[in-house]
């Protein structure tokens, strides 16, 4: 089994729909990310939480929110879901900064 | 936001060749430099962590230098293989060990 697990893999919605993004990791870090990638720009960072209790900006959070469920979870909700907002999002989990991270098998989103 | 800049943006070559790329990051507030490979249709997989100025790190036909005072990595390739086609990432912490910021990436495409 993977161990980190993203859901959906593929998802299509319409403009102003609320959507959430789950990502659940057996690897027992409790550092997890949220990022983004689109086409020519690389990974962005959307969220991070490196405990359940601290939930932290990355550089592109406007118009995305999380929730640290426990350790192994972390959700990203988009609220009101916009066309740029299409993209492939990754989940990823660390122990520290020594560690790599480890990233789930990513959702691509697009928004109609 | 912090700028990391990876060259070439793509590369081909041809089996058997040697080839290296390079990643471009801020000399100052350095942290840790990771090398990620991403083949199309997954999900990013570790290749190096790099902390020290001067680390060398190899894995296989695979290696990796880094110099914090000029702020680069270099990653080589030694006798490229098809299966070495990718796109290789490199993504630089900052000082406060917090966020990674990512490079678009170098796209390898090995022609057998």
């Amino acid at each position: 089994d993977a161990d980190v697990t993203q859901t959906p893999r593929n998802r299509i919605t319409k403009t102003g729909k609320r959507i959430m993004l789950e990502c659940s990791q057996t690897k027992g870090h409790d550092r997890m990310y949220w990022y983004r990638q689109d086409p020519g720009l690389g990974l962005r960072l959307i969220y991070y939480s490196f405990d359940v209790k601290d939930i932290n900006k990355g550089e592109i959070s406007d118009g995305y929110s999380v929730s640290r469920q426990a350790q192994a979870k972390f959700s990203l909700s988009l609220e009101s879901a916009i066309p740029n907002q299409t993209a492939l999002y990754f989940c990823a989990t660390g122990r520290d900064y020594t560690d790599t991270q480890y990233f789930g098998p990513g959702t691509r989103l697009t928004v109609l | 936001i912090l700028n990391v800049e990876q060259s070439p943006q793509s590369l081909h070559v041809q089996e058997g060749d040697s080839t290296n790329f390079t990643c471009s990051f801020p000399s100052s507030n350095f942290y840790a430099l990771h090398w990620y490979r991403w083949e199309t249709a997954k999900s990013p997989e570790a290749l190096f962590v790099m902390t020290l100025n001067g680390d060398e790190k190899k894995k296989g036909r695979i290696s990796a230098t880094l110099n914090t005072k000029e702020g680069y990595s270099y990653l080589y390739i030694k006798g490229s293989q098809p299966e070495d086609s990718a796109t290789y990432l490199c993504a630089f912490l900052e000082n406060t060990g917090n966020q990674f910021y990512f490079g678009t990436g170098t796209s390898l495409t090995v022609i057998p």
